[in-house]
């Protein structure tokens, strides 16, 4: 299958900072990818999609101003949590999918840990 | 996108085969059935995914009832390392379609 590489696997932070986690499709060129968190114990959450080029789509309940999305190219999606607080800790999962109509691949995720 | 429903666990013996099911009662004509892995700690794996035929790849088999309204994941000859949570999600095609997570099973491959 097609590689998803997320960066960085593990990240600690200070409360109030902030953290930028990359996603990147290293062999295809994805046109949609997607944002998921997931809390222990518990099934993965979609948090947004974002499309090349435009902005990102986000599910109800996640605050946009909080979760910054870009997706400036058709290899590279970023996540940054603003002023990070400690119910933000998670495991951050992104996925990328070549187009509509073919499977979508996983990174291995970012466990996010704030304190 | 439809809702689907599984089984929370699963047990099975290594080397044996491991039938996982799913209930997709409301799918739609053009909505796919995907099936993930994801061992823990990691991202999910895609296993594979179907419309209404029966697929078959390296990993596994994705058996389709003609209806439609349930499938059926079998791994052939499961081994320990096969012991994970297994969501089986169903989606649309084009641009808008969304991977939504369930509880998914898990299964626990047992020497």
């Amino acid at each position: 299958g097609a590689v998803v590489s997320q960066h960085p696997s593990w990240v600690i932070c200070k409360s109030g900072t902030s953290v930028k986690i990359e996603c990147r499709s290293l062999d295809f060129q994805a046109t949609t990818m997607f944002w998921y968190r997931q809390f222990p114990k518990q099934s993965l959450m979609l948090m947004a999609t974002s499309n090349e080029g435009s902005k990102a789509t986000y599910e109800q309940g996640v605050e946009k101003d909080k979760f910054l999305i870009n997706h400036a190219s058709l290899t590279l999606s970023t996540l940054t949590v603003t002023s990070a607080h400690p119910e933000d800790s998670s495991f951050y999962i992104c996925s990328a999918r070549r187009d509509g109509n073919t499977e979508a691949f996983f990174g291995q995720g970012t466990r996010l840990t704030v304190v | 996108d439809a809702k689907t429903t599984q089984p929370p666990s699963m047990d099975c013996a290594e080397g044996r085969a491991a039938n996982l099911p799913c209930n997709h009662s409301t799918i739609s004509g053009n909505e796919y059935v995907y099936w993930y892995r994801q061992i823990h700690s990691q991202g999910p794996q895609y296993i594979i995914h179907g419309l209404k035929n029966n697929e078959t790849n390296e990993m596994a088999s994705l058996i389709i009832t003609e209806d439609r309204k349930s499938s059926t994941l079998i791994l052939p000859h499961a081994t320990l390392r096969d012991t994970a949570v297994y969501y089986c999600i169903v989606r649309g095609s084009g641009n808008t379609g969304k991977l939504i997570f369930g509880q998914g099973t898990t299964l626990q491959v047992k020497p």
